[in-house]
């Protein structure tokens, strides 16, 4: 059962657009919303993350908005540039007994065209 | 670089047979978790280790299994592979706190043919 929906799956947008990747979440326990960037060989590496008391935190460029009620959170990409070309997953996380565990989205391919 | 460790970083093997992935986890992270990634499936959660005991089972099959031994590194071993198991597997290590990030490693890509 896929606990967090990603959308889109892939995504092109021209340098300097603001790409929006969209995440639900069904399970109530979840406290924590990392997003994860991979490239091509790459393990995936911590971009930016945000907990269910805020409804936004911005990271340079990256912005998470959060919409508690909703059960949605969303990454945007401020002045998109071809470096930022890769696979992004949002994640949840909780806690189930002792042991920590991390959800991931399905991922959105991002292509920024020059 | 992550600081996890990885090996081998690709595995070609036959259907039927059996394999031993290797990860050496971020210096003084006690957590590893073991991931699948496919084309088709995301990134499915397999299995975490804690300290050298298992805390958490997600998608894992039976055939394969996993320990973490007293040096923290932990091996991830399939067996009786089918096609179906090609895949990316990474390892991530990571600290008990919340909001501790995943570190991961660059995975090892698995071919059974």
């Amino acid at each position: 059962q896929q606990q967090v929906k990603q959308s889109p799956q892939s995504l092109i947008v021209q340098k300097g657009g603001i790409p929006i990747i969209n995440c639900a979440y069904e399970n109530t326990a979840f406290d924590y919303f990392p997003w994860y960037q991979q490239f091509p060989g790459k393990g995936p590496a911590l971009l930016i993350a945000i907990r269910p008391d805020v409804s936004e935190k911005k990271e340079g460029r990256f912005t998470i908005s959060f919409n508690k009620s909703a059960k949605q959170f969303s990454l945007h990409i401020m002045d998109s540039q071809p470096g930022d070309s890769a696979t992004y997953f949002c994640a949840a996380s909780s806690t189930s007994g002792s042991a920590r565990q991390l959800t991931f989205g399905s991922g959105t391919q991002l292509t920024v065209l020059p | 670089d992550s600081g996890v460790t990885q090996t081998p970083k690709h595995l070609i093997t036959a259907t039927g047979q059996r394999v031993t992935l290797r990860c050496s986890p971020r210096s003084g992270d006690l957590s590893v978790y073991w991931y699948q990634q496919s084309l088709d499936q995301g990134l499915q959660f397999l299995i975490q280790y804690y300290n050298g005991e298992e805390r958490a089972k997600g998608n894992i099959l039976e055939r394969f299994s996993a320990q973490q031994f007293p040096d923290l590194h932990s091996e991830l071993n399939l067996s009786s592979l089918e096609l179906g198991d090609s895949a990316l597997y990474f390892c991530a290590s990571g600290r008990s706190s919340y909001n501790s990030p995943l570190h991961f490693g660059n995975g090892t890509r698995l071919t059974v043919t």
